[in-house]
């Protein structure tokens, strides 16, 4: 398997642009999670899904944020519209076990708001 | 409220030292422990868990970590750090009672050469 894919693996936009990333979470595991990770506040979970379903969206920071999972293989995070507080490297990970087992993370998407 | 701690934010030990990084957990019930390793410029990794059994945990790298159910503990210990070791090590718990994993702020490590 070629674990969790992320994409892009880098973006660069200007403040008020919509951000879309993606994920491709492993095959087979039921569970989907993605993080955000700065200097200042370390990694948050922002939201997770158990098959498909989002569960605990609690660490979603605004309205300007917002997560889908339309089917078992993609889940894609948005900003709209996004600012420079909000760049950060941002992490999907997967597993199975309603999440409750280990987590396998991606590569992350650093994203530059300027 | 459940929550993870990791009270060292920042380790710094020679090479050859002997590591040890805590962690601390809220009580909730059945627990699934983790640690995780970020190494510069990557994602996390998967050091080491503990579901049940020997409260002894062998994991890669020649890591390990001790589950003590009384203290609420999960320490995770190295006889002798290497350089390559420099990395930001997490500490994660699951509660079953809330199926959902949290994670402790990270401790960054950093070997002198």
């Amino acid at each position: 398997d070629a674990g969790v894919i992320q994409s892009p693996r880098h973006e660069v936009t200007e403040m008020g642009q919509e951000v879309t990333l993606r994920c491709k979470p492993i095959s087979g595991h039921n569970s989907l999670f993605w993080y955000r990770q700065t200097m200042m506040r370390g990694l948050e979970l922002l939201i997770y899904f158990n098959n498909n379903v989002p569960i605990d969206d609690s660490g979603m920071p605004e309205d300007r944020f917002s997560a889908k999972m339309p089917n078992a293989s993609f889940s894609t995070l948005k900003i709209q519209p996004s600012e420079p507080r909000d760049s950060a490297v941002y992490f999907c990970a997967s597993s199975d076990g309603q999440g409750l087992n280990e987590q396998y993370f991606g590569p992350g998407t650093r994203l530059t708001v300027t | 409220a459940q929550s993870v701690s990791q009270h060292n934010h920042h380790v710094i030990l020679s090479e050859a030292a002997s590591l040890e990084l805590g962690c601390n957990y809220s009580y909730g019930g059945t627990v699934n422990l983790f640690w995780y390793v970020q190494y510069p410029g990557q994602h996390l990794q998967l050091l080491l868990k503990y579901f049940s059994g020997d409260p002894l945990v062998k994991g890669i790298k020649g890591f390990e970590a001790e589950f003590i159910k009384s203290k609420f503990s999960f320490n995770l210990r190295k006889p002798s750090v290497q350089w390559s070791d420099t990395a930001e090590y997490f500490c994660a718990v699951s509660y079953s009672s809330a199926s959902k994993i949290l994670f402790g702020s990270g401790t960054r490590l950093s070997i002198r050469p």
